[in-house]
């Protein structure tokens, strides 16, 4: 299948830093990417949809200013997490959109843990 | 998109089929039936998906009901490493917005 790289696996911060996650699509292009958000022992959650080129488009309840994405290439998706704090601790987790044909498929990354100390 | 429904958790010996049923009884006929699965503290993996027909791949196979209202998705020879929450979701091709659900918490046991 195809490849999505996500970087960092793993960043512990201090409470107000900010921290950027990326997610690569390594072998294909994708248009559309998302953020997902997963606590312990809970499903994984929708945060926002990435479009190339255009601004994202937020859930409700995911505050767009304290979780900036930006989609500049057709290979690559940014969430920042601006002004972290505790409860922003989560594991977060991209996925890039595969299409064509009847091949419509997300991949996703590796996912990323956030601790906010 | 048409909701799912699956057992919260399964046991499986290691060795033998994993079995694992999906309910989506209100799929309509643009859907597909689309399986994930996603091992402890990892991102999930695409499995398998189909519309009507079987589907087999070098994972798993996929069976469909024929009025679509079900289906099972099946390892054949289960190992330890498919330990992993299993999702099923129903999705309309022209779509590309994973909803996930609980999933099936698959246990495989020595």
């Amino acid at each position: 299948g195809a490849v999505v790289s996500q970087h960092p696996s793993w960043v512990i911060c201090k409470s107000g830093t900010s921290v950027k996650i990326e997610c690569r699509s390594l072998d294909f292009q994708a248009t559309t990417m998302f953020w997902y958000r997963q606590f312990p022992k809970q499903s994984l959650m929708l945060m926002a949809t990435s479009n190339e080129g255009s601004k994202a488009t937020y859930e409700q309840g995911v505050e767009k200013d304290k979780f900036l994405i930006n989609h500049a290439s057709l290979t690559l998706s940014t969430l920042t997490v601006t002004s972290a704090h505790p409860e922003d601790s989560s594991f977060y987790i991209c996925s890039a959109y595969l299409s064509g044909g009847s091949k419509n498929i997300q991949y996703f990354g590796a996912g990323t843990r956030l601790s906010v100390l | 998109d048409a909701k799912t429904t699956q057992p919260p958790s399964m046991d499986c010996a290691e060795g033998r089929a994993a079995n694992l049923p999906c309910n989506h009884s209100t799929i309509s006929g643009n859907e597909y039936v689309y399986w994930y699965r996603q091992i402890h503290s990892q991102g999930p993996q695409y499995i398998i998906h189909g519309l009507k027909n079987n589907e087999t791949n070098e994972m798993a196979s996929l069976i469909i009901t024929e009025d679509r209202k079900s289906s099972t998705l099946i390892l054949p020879h289960a190992t330890l490493r498919d330990t992993a929450v299993y999702y099923c979701i129903a999705l309309n091709n022209a779509g590309n917005m994973l909803t996930f659900g609980g999933g099936t918490r698959l246990m495989v046991k020595p």
